[in-house]
């Protein structure tokens, strides 16, 4: 199957800094990719939609500014937790479209915010 | 929109027996369901799909069964192996880009 790369897979971070995360398609091409939040043994929260080349969509609720995404290519997108607080630690999970029905994820960012 | 709802939470078998895992959604319009299994600190992995158009699909030890009418589908694995043990996730899609996911269901298979 495609392949998703995600990186870091373990951050560690000061309050008030920000973080970077972010989402490669190795070996195909992502018009669409999506960021997920997961609680520890919840499912996986949709935070926004990442479409190559325009402006994220995100779910109600799910600060944009906070939430910083960029889709500057088809096979990068990033998302940036701005100003981080201890409440933003979290499990984030990218997954990218290699078209309809094709989902593939990342494995992960464990976000910890002192 | 549609609501994929997940059972059991948690399920644990004897290494060998049979585990399923019943997922129910709302959406008629939905077509596409695949399963996910995510190992712990991982990211999802597609283990099995099923469209709309079939009722049944096997995979070595895995199947996934679909009841349309009944808007419920199942994952069955047999012979469950320790290596099984994982979360996993249904979700359903009817436009093949937006996916709706279950709770997940935290599976143990005792060795």
């Amino acid at each position: 199957g495609a392949v998703v790369s995600q990186h870091p897979s373990w951050v560690i971070c000061k309050s008030g800094t920000s973080v970077k995360i972010e989402c490669r398609s190795l070996d195909f091409q992502a018009t669409t990719m999506f960021w997920y939040r997961q609680f520890p043994k919840q499912s996986l929260m949709l935070m926004a939609t990442s479409n190559e080349g325009s402006k994220a969509t995100y779910e109600q609720g799910v600060e944009k500014d906070k939430f910083l995404i960029n889709h500057a290519s088809l096979t990068l997108s990033t998302l940036t937790v701005t100003s981080a607080h201890p409440e933003d630690s979290s499990f984030y999970i990218c997954s990218a479209s290699q078209g309809v029905e094709k989902l593939f994820f990342g494995s992960g960012t464990q976000l910890s915010v002192l | 929109g549609e609501n994929v709802e997940q059972h059991p939470s948690t399920l644990s078998v004897q290494e060998g027996d049979s585990a399923v895992i019943k997922c129910t959604y709302s959406d008629s319009a939905s077509n596409y369901f695949p399963w996910y299994k995510q190992e712990l600190g991982k990211g999802p992995q597609l283990i099995i799909d099923i469209r709309s158009n079939v009722g049944e699909k096997k995979d070595q030890r895995i199947a996934v069964t679909l009841n349309k009418t009944a808007k419920h589908f199942s994952l069955h694995i047999t012979e469950t192996q320790p290596e099984d043990s994982a979360v996993y996730f249904c979700a359903a899609s009817s436009t093949g880009n937006q996916f709706y996911f279950g709770t997940g269901t935290s599976l143990t298979v005792i060795p």
